[in-house]
């Protein structure tokens, strides 16, 4: 089955830095294009971040563009966000999530989420 | 970039009835070249990621009842329940991934009469 777990969320600082993990099983990374997704407490999805299988396409949101690095480590099967200069409103909980395409390259959906991990930025 | 937008915000609807929720894009989301419509519905229960529901505008998801289906192209979508079970308590999203930045709609929260 495929799965993405997340991790690496907590409590920080303004201006503090965190590096999320999304480790993924059942499937291999390497094939996928992935997302991250935010969603702050009580509020709607956000998206954040994505990345192409080679690592050789990035692309941010405009209010992430700057502070925040996509990466990913096809080797450990893991997607990685690295997350600076943190600001109050980056506080959300944090979802992975793969990008399905078919056998022509088309995008099809998201289809696999993690659980997701928090991040709160508060002092 | 492309703002999408849910209606209604929230919806109550009785046990085994239908329940009807429209989304709108700001541009079309059809891409001429393949004909289909980049846009996904998903399911997010409190606590839980969104589940995908629909892709491609109208094709159902594997091992999603038959109960949900999505309709409409270009610019106006819609996400049907046509018989409302217990289960289907929830916020319902729409989904642009035809242009980064991807987007979402609000989110319509969907209840029991």
């Amino acid at each position: 089955e495929a799965q993405l777990v997340e991790s690496g969320g907590g409590l920080v600082q303004p201006g503090g830095s965190l590096r999320l993990s999304c480790e993924a099983s059942g499937f291999t990374l390497s094939s996928y294009w992935m997302h991250w997704v935010r969603q702050a407490p009580g509020k709607g999805l956000v998206w954040v971040s994505h990345i192409n299988s080679d690592e050789s396409t990035t692309t941010y949101a405009d209010s992430v563009k700057g502070r925040f690095t996509i990466s990913r480590d096809n080797a450990k099967n893991t997607l990685y966000l690295q997350m600076d200069s943190l600001r109050a409103e980056d506080s959300a909980v944090y979802y992975c999530s793969r990008e399905r395409r078919d056998s022509s390259g088309v995008r099809v959906a998201f289809d696999i989420w993690g659980q997701g991990t928090m991040v709160t930025v508060s002092s | 970039d492309i703002v999408m937008t849910q209606s209604p915000d929230s919806l109550a609807v009785s046990l085994g009835e239908r329940a009807t929720i429209n989304c709108q894009s700001s541009q079309t989301l059809l891409y001429s070249s393949n004909n289909k419509n980049y846009l996904g519905w998903f399911q997010q229960k409190p606590g839980q990621p969104p589940k995908l529901l629909i892709y491609w505008a109208s094709t159902r998801e594997s091992g999603v009842p038959d109960r949900f289906s999505g309709s409409g192209s270009g610019t106006d979508f819609t996400l049907t329940i046509s018989s409302l079970q217990a289960e289907d308590v929830a916020v319902y999203y729409c989904h642009q991934y035809y242009s980064t930045p991807y987007s979402f709609g609000q989110g319509t929260k969907l209840e029991i009469k």
